[in-house]
């Protein structure tokens, strides 16, 4: 049973690049949550989506970044034009649902790095 | 206010040594949940040990344990007999179930050497 698989691992943009990260949960997990972690801080939650849902986007950008999770195919974060304070490392982690969850599971995480 | 507070920004300790890194957390949820993640150098965040507001006793997995204060609104993760691999930065997490939603909030981290 494969885990929550991010790609690319690294990902580097130049300044005003559109940037496309990518994230396929664990196999029967409907639920996906984007984080972004700055150099030396904790993980900052970002977005939570269900299928062709966002249920809770109170942590992203409002501007540039936006979230799908399509009902075929991988979750997307997506940041138009892209500035140097957009490197960071994202993190997408999955679960079953919310009710009795007792732990998410992560990715490897995408490096993003803005030239 | 922060709602999980990492005060020890770098740890060390000798193998096979025992470690304490500190957690206190601030919430008015009755029920949460507490998790530990390690993050190696590789970058990968690895579900170590979770304690939920209402268990009565202590987590624990293997050779981590968390000592868990709930008066004082601690959560200590515990590592036993350390070892080089436990070289890694380390982050307490909260889950307040009010929340509705499975968001964890995160401390800023401790890093830990552990040294032969």
């Amino acid at each position: 049973n494969a885990g929550v698989m991010q790609n690319p691992r690294h990902l580097v943009r130049r300044r005003g690049q559109e940037a496309r990260l990518r994230c396929s949960p664990m196999k029967g997990h409907s639920h996906v949550y984007w984080y972004r972690q700055l150099p030396e801080e904790g993980l900052k939650f970002m977005v939570y989506l269900q299928k062709e849902n966002i249920i809770d986007e109170s942590g992203m950008p409002k501007e540039r970044f936006s979230a799908e999770f399509p009902k075929e195919g991988p979750s997307i974060l997506r940041i138009q034009q892209v500035v140097r304070g957009d490197s960071a490392a994202y993190f997408c982690a999955s679960s079953p649902g919310t009710v009795g969850m007792r732990e998410l599971f992560f990715g490897s995480g995408t490096q993003l790095s803005v030239l | 206010a922060q709602k999980i507070t990492q005060t020890q920004p770098g740890m060390f300790v000798q193998e096979k040594e025992a470690v304490t890194l500190d957690c206190t957390y601030d919430t008015s949820d009755p029920s949460y949940g507490l998790f530990w993640y390690k993050q190696p150098s590789s970058g990968e965040m690895i579900f170590l040990i979770y304690q939920g507001s209402y268990d009565q006793q202590n987590a624990t997995e293997g050779r981590y344990s968390l000592n868990f204060q709930k008066a004082r609104k601690s959560a200590n993760l515990v590592i036993s007999a350390s070892q080089l691999g436990d070289s890694a930065m380390y982050f307490c997490a909260m889950k307040e179930e009010n929340s509705g939603y499975s968001t964890l909030t995160f401390g800023k981290g401790t890093m830990l050497l552990v040294s032969p």
